[in-house]
């Protein structure tokens, strides 16, 4: 089984803060993503990427940078957050969209609250 | 719009109840995955089935890729069951993006 850790679990910041949300994952998948997940919403896609160095625009990007460091690490930045931003991220990670079989796999989830 | 719908949004159901969970789609899809998320949030991938039947334990998912609907069946439920079913399509084109419903909440009382 996959693993997709993400960290941290909680965060709580203020308007205007900072924000980086960190995404590890140990089993050498190409592709890597951050989602939201808001209350009639669903989830939505703010950035992916295929690989170290490349980035990908998502569904819902505005507000949000990301970076791909290595294969493993996956980080999303929030450099000046807003209330709008409060929600629950997912990272995941699947090895190769060529196979119709592949799948995504999570990671638990960061909860943030923009007071 | 909304390129995937499910229905229905919440059920409730007796232990050993059967459960039928219905995803549509607006778009062309060279993918579909359904995806359970339990009580706490976390989420795992179900089965992936872009056509036809797969099964898998006790679900059974169908696809019929040309009328852009899937289903998902759920036998004999169990209290464990209980959670939100997720379904999600690749839209065509646009390799790895997935679109999510809004997710089908299942309930199963002992």
């Amino acid at each position: 089984e996959a693993a997709v850790t993400q960290s941290p679990r909680n965060k709580v910041t203020v308007t205007g803060g900072n924000v980086t949300l960190s995404c590890r994952q140990t089993n050498s998948h190409n592709y890597m993503y951050w989602y939201r997940q808001d209350t009639g919403h669903g989830l939505r896609l703010i950035h992916y990427s295929y690989g170290a160095g490349n980035l990908q625009i998502g569904d819902v990007p505005d507000g949000y940078k990301a970076t791909r460091t290595t294969q493993e690490d996956f980080f999303l930045l929030l450099e000046l957050a807003s209330p709008s931003q409060t929600s629950l991220y997912f990272c995941a990670s699947s090895r190769d969209w060529g196979d119709l079989q592949d799948t995504q796999y999570f990671g638990p989830g960061t909860r943030l609250l923009v007071l | 719009g909304q390129q995937v719908q499910q229905s229905p949004s919440s059920l409730v159901l007796q232990e050993g109840e059967n459960a039928e969970l219905q995803c549509n789609f607006s778009s062309t899809a060279t993918q579909l995955q359904w995806f359970y998320q339990s009580p706490g949030g976390s989420l795992v991938s179900l089965l992936s089935n872009p056509s036809g039947t797969k099964h898998t334990g006790r679900l059974t998912s169908t696809t019929v890729t040309k009328e852009r609907r899937s289903s998902l069946h759920i036998s004999s439920s169990q209290t464990t069951d209980s959670g939100t079913y997720l379904c999600a399509i690749d839209r065509q084109g646009t390799g790895s993006k997935l679109s999510f419903g809004k997710g089908a909440k299942l309930t199963v009382s002992p």
